[in-house]
């Protein structure tokens, strides 16, 4: 089943612009990660926070995570016609086995 | 350096007929491997996941099956596809333990006809 739940599912904005992806969980986590998609591609890693971490930054990438609302976001600065992909949260369950559970994904277009 | 080979890249198959997808990972011991499903426009579905050679452990009772002979290497497999059974494989590894992000494959295209 679906654990994480993007908002919104789709997202177009211009070059030069900050889009803003947010994420929804339902159960207790060890982390949430963030993966980009290009289309008919594999998953590309783009960042992983702790929960025990609350901001992350990577580059133009800055991830918030709100344990208590069980709530992240994602921001990329300053996009970029390459930034055009699918974007997917991923959560880590606390648990022996590590397994990561996707959202259904955000499309972003960024226009030049 | 750490890397995943995954084929084929595109696959058609007439139903009923078996399947066979590869996965290996190179630069790594004792992996965890995954393999997701994704089907079109969607999020991905964990099919299988193993932690160990010869341990498999499956997300979603369906036709298809995994093993792992080796330690490097994650197969699925079906003896007989359905339509359903289309759709994007993705296998991926990650070290065991937590808080390491998960490196994928560049996926298989199945397409069953």
């Amino acid at each position: 089943s679906q654990q994480g739940e993007e908002d919104p599912q789709a997202l177009s904005i211009q070059e030069g612009e900050n889009a803003t992806m947010n994420c929804s969980y339902k159960t207790s986590i060890n982390n949430l990660q963030w993966y980009r998609q290009n289309s008919g591609r594999g998953l590309v890693h783009l960042i992983l926070i702790r929960s025990n971490e609350r901001e992350k930054h990577s580059g133009r990438l800055r991830v918030t995570l709100d344990t208590s609302k069980k709530s992240s976001s994602l921001l990329i600065t300053a996009s970029r016609a390459a930034d055009t992909a699918s974007y997917f949260c991923a959560t880590d369950f606390t648990g022996a086995n590590s397994k990561l559970t996707f959202g259904k994904g955000i499309t972003l277009s960024v226009r030049p | 350096s750490q890397t995943i080979h995954q084929w084929p890249a595109t696959l058609v198959q007439p139903v009923g007929s078996p399947l066979s997808l590869e996965c290996t990972v190179e630069g790594t011991s004792n992996p965890n491997l995954y393999w997701y499903r994704q089907a079109a426009g969607r999020g991905l579905q964990l099919l299988f996941y193993s932690v160990g050679i010869g341990q498999i452990s499956s997300e979603v009772p369906q036709n298809l099956s995994a093993s792992r002979p080796q330690d490097r290497q994650f197969i699925l497999s079906s003896k007989k596809l359905l339509l359903s059974d289309s759709g994007f494989y993705l296998c991926a590894w990650k070290s065991a333990g937590v808080n390491y992000g998960y490196t994928f494959g560049s996926g298989t295209r199945l397409t069953v006809v």
